[in-house]
């Protein structure tokens, strides 16, 4: 058990909906990391936050949003779903932003599906 | 982003050691070698890092090429919980993990 927790554990959905996946992580980590993984893609970087604040931008769609919120849990939005969204999203949370010793602790994931 | 090579998948026997190897040949000074992997359903999880020199820890050893081209990574003695995705992942100092297809490890019994 990593620390970290991501609910739903599974989402299924239509084509043109919105979705929200939520994370929190382990205690006394400042930093949030969203990434995705579709079979095709492999694990892609999404979005970063440090302490509330957005660190970094990796390849996430316009469509797709995030926030960390002062309680320092995040969540991800994703909006007008389409088939090609169906993935595993991972949530991951380290003590800080760099460091050689800014180890990154991965949740169970949240398995979308968009029909 | 600094880029890696890995073999897409590797197999190995029980009780054996195991080395996988990463290229890595544009790294840069100030790059970190990260390894994570990932079990099946599961999230990836921390193995190993280094910089230059050699690192040894409680799952696995890592050992650097002395011009830092390339690493392995090593496990002593592959289990069958050792079966996962080996990701090899260079950092700017921590930051900026760019995971490629990783190197799908089999261990039979």
């Amino acid at each position: 058990d990593s620390g970290v927790t991501q609910t739903p554990k599974h989402l299924i959905t239509a084509t043109g909906q919105r979705v929200t996946l939520r994370c929190s992580p382990r205690s006394g980590d400042l930093s949030v990391y969203w990434y995705q993984q579709s079979l095709d893609q492999g694990l892609q970087f999404l979005i970063q936050y440090y302490n509330g604040e957005e660190r970094a931008k990796g390849n996430i769609l316009e469509r797709f949003s995030a926030q960390q919120f002062p309680d320092l849990h995040s969540e991800l939005n994703l909006s007008s779903l389409e088939l090609g969204d169906s993935a595993l999203y991972f949530c991951a949370s380290s003590a800080s932003t760099s460091g050689p010793y800014n180890e990154q602790f991965f949740g169970p994931g949240t398995r979308l599906t968009v029909l | 982003d600094a880029k890696t090579t890995q073999p897409n998948s590797m197999e190995s026997n029980e009780e054996e050691p195991v080395h996988l190897p990463c290229n890595h040949s544009t790294i840069s000074g100030t790059d970190y070698i990260h390894w994570y992997r990932q079990l099946p359903s599961q999230g990836p999880e921390y193995v190993i890092h280094g910089l230059t020199s050699n690192v040894n820890n409680r799952m696995a050893s890592l050992a650097i090429a002395e011009d830092r081209k390339s690493s392995t990574l090593i496990l002593h003695r592959a289990t069958l919980r050792d079966a996962a995705v080996y990701y090899c992942i260079l950092t700017n100092y921590g930051q900026n993990f760019v995971f490629g297809p990783g190197t799908r490890l089999s261990v039979l019994p």
